[in-house]
Order: structure tokens, then C-alpha cells, then sequence
């Protein structure tokens, strides 16, 4: 069965400091790789999402970089972190174009102070 | 920019009445549609995807009908239970999306004992 692991659950960090979240999905091969970000009083705001390895495609503009280094990994980063920043944030995958569900990760509650 | 509308942003029931929801969304380029139950400290769950334009879907309590061509789906909950209590996300794929999820607002129920 597949899984999905995202850490650290929660993270405080002082503004102007490095971000490095890290998730990974286990039980499956190519799956397709999503960053989301709930704002406060939000829906889901999708921030990057991948296809395929070393492929990042990346829906607003903002302070934050991801990465996907391996086929299974997906990197939310920054290199000088924002107040605007915080929020909660969640990994998910799904198959493909056809098989479109998305499983998440149990998500990060970075603050920002 | 796709636009994903839920309605209403937050409901109060009592234990046993019946609710439902909306979710509207583009009517073009349509692939799929999902619903999602969020509870507190949880990750987001499916609790349906929907493809066909007429398609109705069941899971015990819980029923959703789908309208492709006016682009809107109705979530339905009978008899509300205080477990119900919990944010109702609804996502749509695109054709061309490769899986990619836009999401609306959500919804928060809180199901009163």
C-alpha cells in the first residue's frame, strides 16, 4: 500500500531564516507531486506541483522554492523566510492525468515570528 | 485562473438535521471533480470522485450529485452526526491538468449535540 510521510508536523522560525520541508511517498513509482498551502481562513492553494523528477512547475509567485531530487521526494524550501509565510502545509500525490485523487500528508504548521 | 466556489463558508447544525453544500466550478475542459472531508488534525480525506455529468454518489450518510454542463455538485449529509463536524473541501481537475487539483474555500460543519 502506499504512503505518504511529510515532515516536521509543526515549525517555528524566526523571519529571514531557511525553510526545508521535506515529504516523501513510499509504495509507488512516478507519482505526481504536490505542495498546498492553507492560509489562514483559506482553502487549499496549490503552490508547486511535479511530474516527474527534476520537473517543477510552480502556480504563484512567492518566496518559496520546491524541489524533487528523487522519484519519491518533494522539497518545499526558502532561502529567507517571510511572516507572510506562515501557515499550514501539505504534500499530496495522485497518480496521473486519469487516476486524479490525491492522498495527503499529515501537513506542517509553520509559523513565522 | 480557474475559480472554484464553495458555499457556504461555514454551517451550524443540530445532531440529526440534513445539510448540503455547493461547490461550482468551471463548466469547459472538465475531467473530474472531488470531494474532500478535512477533520482537525487530520489530513484531508476523498470522499468522492466524480467524472460523469448526472453522476450521483453514496458512502453511508453522505451523497453527491454532479452538473458538468452548469458546473456545480451538492454535497448532502442526513441526519448530521457530531463526527460529521469537519471542513468539506471540493477539487476539480482539469483535462489538461495532469492530476492537478484546484480547490475551493471549503466549507466548515459543526454538527451541535
Amino acid at each position: 500500500s502506499q504512503t505518504i510521510h511529510q515532515w516536521p508536523a509543526t515549525l517555528v522560525q524566526p523571519v529571514g531564516s531557511p525553510l526545508s520541508l521535506e515529504c516523501t511517498v513510499e509504495g509507488t513509482s512516478n507519482p505526481n507531486l504536490y505542495w498546498y498551502r492553507q492560509a489562514a481562513g483559506r482553502g487549499l492553494q496549490l503552490l508547486f506541483y511535479s511530474v516527474g523528477i527534476g520537473q517543477i512547475s510552480s502556480e504563484v509567485p512567492q518566496n518559496l522554492s520546491a524541489s524533487r531530487p528523487q522519484d519519491r521526494q518533494f522539497i518545499l524550501s526558502s532561502k529567507k523566510l517571510l511572516l507572510s509565510d506562515s501557515g499550514f502545509y501539505l504534500c499530496a500525490w495522485n497518480r496521473d492525468r486519469k487516476n486524479t485523487e490525491a492522498f495527503f500528508g499529515q501537513g506542517t504548521r509553520l509559523t513565522v515570528v | 485562473i480557474l475559480n472554484v466556489e464553495q458555499s457556504p463558508q461555514s454551517l451550524h447544525v443540530q445532531e440529526g438535521d440534513s445539510t448540503n453544500f455547493t461547490c461550482s466550478f468551471p463548466s469547459s475542459n472538465f475531467y473530474a471533480l472531488h470531494w474532500y472531508r478535512w477533520e482537525t488534525a487530520k489530513s484531508p480525506e476523498a470522499l468522492f470522485v466524480m467524472t460523469l455529468n448526472g453522476d450521483e454518489k453514496k458512502k453511508g450518510r453522505i451523497s453527491a450529485t454532479l452538473n458538468t454542463k452548469e458546473g456545480y455538485s451538492y454535497l448532502y449529509i442526513k441526519g448530521s452526526q457530531p463526527e460529521d463536524s469537519a471542513t468539506y473541501l471540493c477539487a476539480f481537475a482539469g483535462g489538461t491538468s495532469y492530476g492537478k487539483l484546484t480547490f475551493g474555500q471549503g466549507t466548515i460543519l459543526t454538527v451541535h449535540p
